[in-house]
């Protein structure tokens, strides 16, 4: 059965502090990895997006590291603000049919 | 250019009644996805349409449920007879390609269904 599992499902962190989230995924055939931020209320926002060939990709302060051969993916967040809080999101594709696989999300709270 | 809207952004609807959910894609884009988001669930998959086709709805419920995205105008995601278990955010995705590869969705605000 297709599954992504993040850890840990919620976080409290002081700003300017670093964070990284994790993602565990069973999913075949792969196809490629994304990290989505969701404001509350709002719809997800995408990150990244890596292909199986890819090991790491950078966006701003938010960096993703994908081992395909452990099927892990971490979103490492550096220097977090306020605005860093949020639900964030792995989504792993597979390589036949249409749909993306979410997982249910880490909260991320950052606190003054 | 505007992003992916959905309207209404909050509904209440009483058991039996119909909820019809709208979902204008990204400018340009001719690819529609729907997703539900349970309480303190991830999304999930429900259908994937391309202008007046159904593509995949795969994840659709069997009865109640219904999706369409005509050739003009938003696409519509229609549940008949609601009932509480279809209390959940609603949540609409466009794309200019087909979704394999690297095909970013863009998601809207999302719709939140209230069944009393």
């Amino acid at each position: 059965k297709n599954q992504v599992e993040q850890s840990p499902q919620s976080l409290i962190i002081l700003e300017g502090k670093n964070c990284t989230l994790q993602c565990n995924y069973t999913v075949s055939p792969f196809s490629n990895l994304r990290w989505y931020k969701q404001d509350t209320g709002r719809g997800p926002v995408s990150l990244t997006i890596m292909t199986f060939s890819e090991n790491t990709k950078s966006n701003g302060r938010y960096t993703a590291t994908l081992d395909a051969d452990t099927k892990q993916s971490s979103l490492h967040i550096t220097a977090s603000q306020l605005s860093d809080s949020a639900s964030y999101i792995c989504v792993v594709s597979a390589g036949t049919g249409t749909a993306l696989i979410f997982g249910k999300g880490t909260t991320l709270s950052v606190s003054s | 250019n505007a992003g992916v809207m959905q309207n209404p952004r909050h509904l209440v609807r009483r058991r039996g009644q119909e909820a019809r959910l709208r979902c204008s894609p990204m400018k340009g884009h001719s690819h529609v996805y729907w997703y539900r988001q349970l309480p303190e669930e991830g999304l999930k998959f429900m259908v994937y349409l391309q202008k007046e086709n159904i593509i995949d709805e795969s994840g659709m419920p069997k009865e109640r449920f219904s999706a369409e995205f005509p050739k003009e105008g938003p696409s519509i995601l229609r549940i008949q007879q609601v009932v509480r278990g279809d209390s959940a955010a609603y949540f609409c995705a466009s794309s200019p390609r087909a979704p394999n590869g690297e095909s970013e969705q863009y998601f809207g605000p999302g719709t939140r269904l209230t069944v009393t």
